[in-house]
């Protein structure tokens, strides 16, 4: 069974100061695909990341900062310096090799609000 | 930049009614997933498509829900009856082709049903 846990229902900061979003995983397959995607309150879903379980680099694109970690199955997301407009719920998914359709696991989401 | 469309955004609609939603996939993207978002939790898959082909629809209840993508490109899911329990929102999303993760699925901006 493929599972995603997001612990952190909602958290809350002021602008400017660094947020950590937990995400941890379970899988039997071998080979897969964490994601991350961003919820506005609009509704859409905006992608932000695709990591492959053979690729374990940590990866940075501007504020935002992937630790993808098998060792202990968790694919965290870290926001520096936050703003106002990183208020949103941000959901972390999981896509296994196995699972053909290419069908994504979501997780419940975690809640960010960022106070100015 | 390409968007997956759907209408209406909002649906408001009577308990034993029929309602219908509608997407419109990224041009060139032969794989179509519904997904129902329920408040406060994330997404699910309802059915998946190929072309006009049914990949996955194991979570499709299949006693009042029905879904059709008759020329492979744009899509309709439909309620009927509809269900206080059926309130949620309905995402459409769309990738280039089904191998897991292989590709980013893109989302629309979602239709959001009220059953009274």
């Amino acid at each position: 069974a493929q599972k995603v846990t997001q612990a952190q229902t909602e958290i809350s900061v002021v602008e400017k100061e660094d947020v950590t979003l937990d995400c941890v995983y379970e899988t039997r397959d071998t080979t897969y695909y964490l994601f991350w995607y961003k919820q506005p309150p609009s509704g859409e879903l905006v992608f932000l990341i695709r990591r492959n379980s053979f690729d374990e680099q940590n990866e940075i694109s501007g504020r935002y900062s992937w630790n993808f970690q098998k060792s202990t199955s968790s694919f965290n997301f870290t926001i520096t310096a936050s703003q106002v407009v990183d208020s949103a719920v941000y959901f972390c998914a999981l896509s296994g090799l196995y699972n053909q359709g290419g069908k994504l696991i979501f997780g419940q989401g975690t809640e960010l609000s960022v106070k100015p | 930049e390409a968007e997956v469309a759907q209408s209406p955004r909002y649906k408001i609609t009577e308990k034993s009614q029929a309602v219908a939603f509608w997407c419109d996939p990224i041009s060139g993207h032969a794989t179509l997933y519904w997904y129902r978002q329920i408040l406060g939790q994330g997404p699910e898959l309802l059915v998946q498509f190929q072309d006009e082909s049914v990949v996955d629809d194991s979570q499709l209840p299949k006693d009042r829900f029905s879904a059709e993508r008759l020329k492979g490109v744009d899509s309709t899911l439909k309620i009927q009856p509809a269900e206080l329990g059926d309130s949620a929102m309905y995402l459409c999303a769309s990738s280039l082709a089904p191998r897991a993760g292989a590709y980013e699925q893109y989302f629309g901006p979602g239709t959001r049903l009220t059953v009274t």
